[in-house]
């Protein structure tokens, strides 16, 4: 099981730029894809986008295309996910999300503890 | 893009007994890509089935899925208190992937 650990709550202001990290932990592990989900307050799951790091491809949704960036650095483990232009409705849980491959499916088996990303003037 | 859509939106059962959640999809979804998430309050979604049948790791033989196409079905039998989450379907099959609207499952 990889257990993913995010980086802390951030506030931004409209127009800025925020990153988040992620980093997996729990031994040596394989991860065929990552991907980033969010959750407005009191809303259900958008999916965001994902990169397949050994390839590399990336998927994104087009509604965050050109706003959104999911980079991964095999080298620590730790994958980020840019989010610019920000917005008030971009306020959100930002969680990355691991996929093992054939081992859960190709589905999100792991998922980090959330970032709370407030955008406010 | 896909579009799943969940129902019933809430769902009120009594423990011990069965719970059916329905998903249907906008187009065909390939079985090998429909999965099923269950989140309860303050804590990240938690996988429960992948491959539209198959039970994620740890996951007890109360969980159950099946379907095809366009229609998909998680239920839950023997419902514990426990069980009070919202459960989401979620395609990863075409790009954009998607997740249904969630139904809200209350144990009486």
């Amino acid at each position: 099981q990889v257990q993913l650990v995010q980086s802390g709550a951030e506030v931004k202001k409209p127009g800025s730029s925020v990153k988040v990290s992620c980093k997996a932990s729990g031994g040596p592990v394989n991860i065929y894809a990552i991907g980033w989900v969010r959750q407005a307050p009191g809303q259900g799951l958008e999916w965001m986008g994902r990169i397949i790091p050994s390839f590399p491809r990336e998927n994104y949704a087009p509604k965050l295309q050109g706003r959104v960036t999911i980079t991964m650095d095999e080298g620590t483990g730790t994958a980020h996910m840019r989010l610019s232009s920000l917005r008030y409705d971009d306020t959100a849980v930002y969680y990355c999300v691991t996929s093992l491959g054939i081992l859960d499916g190709y589905s999100w088996g792991s998922w980090g503890q959330g970032t709370l990303v407030t955008v406010s003037s | 893009e896909i579009v799943l859509t969940q129902s019933p939106g809430t769902l009120s059962l009594s423990p011990g007994e069965r719970a059916t959640l329905s998903c249907r999809a906008s187009q065909s979804v390939s079985s090998s890509y429909l999965g099923w998430y269950q989140q309860e309050p303050g804590q990240p979604p938690r996988l429960l089935i992948y491959g539209a049948s198959t039970r994620a790791t740890g996951i007890p033989d109360r969980f159950s899925a099946s379907g095809s196409g366009t229609d998909f079905t998680l239920t839950i039998s023997r419902l514990e208190p426990e069980d009070s989450a919202v459960y989401y379907c979620h395609q990863y099959d075409s790009s954009p992937y998607t997740f249904g609207q969630g139904t809200k499952l209350e144990i009486k």
